[in-house]
């Protein structure tokens, strides 16, 4: 039952530099999103895909750029890295369609920026 | 746009002590409503949920009901447990956004021996 994995699990980056931040499920969902954990703030919508080759941006995608070639993994690419975007990284996926199916989610990427 | 409030922690608590953390949500239309919770090091993982007015959720001894007419959805615990010390998330889905989820700020609980 491995779910959502995420990695790396811990990354310390220093400004400018750029990295990807992976994120794989195995249950088949075609919906995928990427969030922001920060505190006070609670988790904040990066980007979302609703399927293979679809994506698009969320409340605070600037910063950021992701792709979906495969339903099953869907990685995010900081393109410059920035103090501001110290963070936690959680990585979810579900089914899209009903209202009140639950998100699962990854354990999640500590980033540092220093 | 949809937004969840949530009581401001830290809540500290002794083993056995009842429990209430408050959420309130504005939504257009019927949201559904989520707690989730995040235990140390870990990702979040849904605790219970309601889809419309008047249900109940409940999961581990934690219920929440969803009360349209106060826009509410706390989450309640009778007798606490040092091993429900974690952060909660309020969280909502509603119909616009594309179903994106709106969480709370998170309310962080240790509860004492």
């Amino acid at each position: 039952n491995a779910g959502v994995t995420q990695t790396p699990k811990f990354q310390v980056l220093k400004t400018g530099q750029s990295m990807t931040l992976q994120c794989a499920q195995d249950m088949n969902h075609e919906y995928m999103s990427w969030y922001r954990q920060d505190p006070g703030m609670g988790l904040r919508l990066i980007h979302y895909s609703v399927g293979a080759g679809i994506t698009d941006q969320g409340e605070v995608p600037n910063g950021y750029n992701v792709s979906r070639s495969t339903t099953e993994d869907f990685p995010l690419r900081l393109l410059s890295a920035a103090p501001s975007q110290t963070s936690v990284y959680f990585c979810a996926s579900r089914r899209p369609q009903a209202m009140n199916t639950e998100a699962f989610f990854g354990q999640g990427t500590r980033l540092t920026v220093v | 746009g949809d937004s969840v409030t949530q009581m401001e922690g830290p809540v500290t608590l002794s083993e056995e002590a009842c429990l209430t953390i408050n959420c309130t949500y504005t939504a257009t239309g019927y949201p559904s409503l989520f707690w989730y919770v995040q235990y140390p090091g870990e990702g979040l993982q849904l605790l219970l949920k309601a889809t419309k007015a008047d249900d109940k959720g409940s999961n581990k001894g934690f219920e929440a009901t969803y009360r349209k007419e106060t826009t509410s959805f706390h989450l309640e615990k009778g007798s606490v447990q040092v091993s429900d010390s974690a952060v909660y998330f309020c969280a909502l889905r509603g119909l616009y956004n594309n179903n994106d989820m709106r969480f709370g700020a998170g309310t962080r609980l240790t509860v004492k021996p």
